[in-house]
């Protein structure tokens, strides 16, 4: 069964900081893996998408990788800015098109 | 942790006919559900947002006139595809949020195929 953890739960930076939020997962037979901002009140946001067969997927200041056999992903945010301040999630997805999301990580970006 | 479910799991149907698909908050009470559908090799992309006791908010894209959703009560939405064509073939998925709108507890998802 597919678990999904995040690391760290909360995190804190002074705007300007480059910063990089963890992902791990149990069954590396993962179809994809997709990084989404959640802001209160709002529906989720699709940052990025990389399928089993990538290794990194860029978008702007981000970036995410996968490493299938360490089963591990990480959402690189670079020179952060107060309005990245929301709660990222990250979820691996199955071939049938299942979500299995972790917990988040709210991030705070201080001016 | 807050429970969410959807029912059905999985659905066949052939093209013209309408389906519903039913989320449930189990142990709180929703005052928002979101609905999300997702194609194959795409990410997850959010329908429509919708309040208990008043009408959905549609993304752009999103015909709501095909994807009907209803929010009666704090513990269940609907989201019924009329007429549904082949091309709405996708995997839906809901979720809810208490009055904190901190958190959204997922629903195990809806695989609707249109034949």
């Amino acid at each position: 069964k597919q678990e999904v953890t995040q690391i760290p739960a909360a995190l804190s930076v002074p705007e300007g900081e480059n910063l990089v939020l963890n992902c791990s997962f149990t069954d590396s037979a993962i179809y994809n893996l997709q990084w989404f901002r959640q802001d209160p009140g709002k529906g989720l946001t699709s940052l990025l998408l990389i399928q089993s067969s990538q290794r990194e997927q860029t978008s702007g200041r981000l970036n995410a990788s996968l490493d299938k056999s360490s089963g591990r992903s990480t959402l690189y945010i670079a020179a952060s800015q107060p309005g990245d301040s929301a709660t990222y999630l990250c979820a691996g997805g199955g071939s049938q098109g299942n979500l299995i999301f972790g917990k988040g990580t709210k991030l705070s970006v201080k001016p | 942790g807050a429970v969410v479910s959807q029912h059905p799991s999985r659905v066949i149907c052939k093209s013209g006919t309408s389906v519903k698909i039913e989320c449930r908050s189990l142990d709180f009470q929703a005052t928002t559900m979101f609905w999300y559908r997702q194609f194959p090799k795409q990410s997850l992309m959010l329908m429509a947002t919708s309040n208990e006791g008043s009408k959905a908010t549609y993304e752009q894209g999103v015909e709501k006139d095909k994807f009907l959703i209803n929010h009666a009560s704090l513990t269940l939405s609907t989201l019924t595809v009329t007429s549904a064509h082949p091309e709405d073939s996708s995997f839906y998925i809901c979720s809810a949020s208490g009055r904190d709108q901190e958190t959204q507890y997922f629903g195990p998802g809806t695989r609707l195929l249109v034949l």
